[in-house]
């Protein structure tokens, strides 16, 4: 069984639509969670992160995690085409982002 | 893509071939990392290195080798041994303290003819 396991998808949803994206992971020594966006055939970028538990909102975007239930959720609000991309998840021990664990991606797609 | 330069952005590998993937920074970080990510997959950790002159394996090094002799380079080898070097790889930097000081370069595709 993987560590981080990641909502497969992949997600069609209409423009204007709330998503909601979902990992589960096993290692409790999982401390950073980090939420990347990949457009087709490039580099990831880092959307947030959050230490710990608890929420943080960046604009339309919202990361929750509940260290309780070993679950983190990437919220879009008002979500737009210029979102379709991939969305990977990734847990680290510590600061050292390099050797996070990722997740497998959800490929979202939004429809004008 | 940040400062990150990798090359060629398509790669075309015969059987029993070495090749060698690029990978450029100019952020001054002092750690670098290789990824592989398969279609549908997430990123596994190849090989990196923390400082210049040394270099760790990662999850999945079989069949491949790194090199690190300046701050700013950190090549990747995909040898001959690696039997399904079909993939999309990617080199990143990271400066230290937070998950917001890593970086992606754009990626090299590598295919087997």
């Amino acid at each position: 069984q993987k560590e981080v396991e990641q909502d497969p998808g992949p997600l069609s949803v209409p423009e204007g639509a709330i998503v909601s994206l979902n990992c589960t992971y096993s290692n409790s020594a999982f401390q950073y969670f980090m939420w990347y966006r990949q457009y087709s055939r490039k580099g990831p970028e880092l959307l947030m992160y959050t230490y710990s538990s608890g929420n943080k909102e960046d604009g339309r975007f919202t990361a929750q995690v509940d260290k309780s239930s070993k679950y983190i959720s990437l919220f879009i609000r008002d979500s737009q085409p210029s979102d379709s991309a991939t969305y990977l998840c990734a847990m680290t021990i510590n600061t050292n982002a390099g050797k996070s664990t990722f997740g497998d991606g959800t490929t979202l797609t939004v429809k004008p | 893509d940040g400062g990150i330069t990798q090359s060629p952005k398509y790669l075309f590998r015969k059987e029993g071939q070495n090749v060698t993937l690029s990978c450029e920074q100019n952020l001054n970080h002092d750690a670098m990392y290789w990824y592989r990510q398969d279609p549908g997959q997430g990123l596994r950790l190849i090989y990196y290195s923390q400082i210049v002159n040394d270099f760790q394996k990662g999850d999945i090094a079989e069949g491949y080798s790194v090199s690190r002799e300046k701050k700013e380079s950190f090549p990747l080898t995909v040898t001959s041994a690696q039997k399904n070097p079909t993939a999309f790889y990617l080199c990143a930097t990271h400066r230290g303290g937070s998950p917001e000081t890593q970086y992606f370069g754009p990626g090299t595709r590598l295919l087997v003819l």
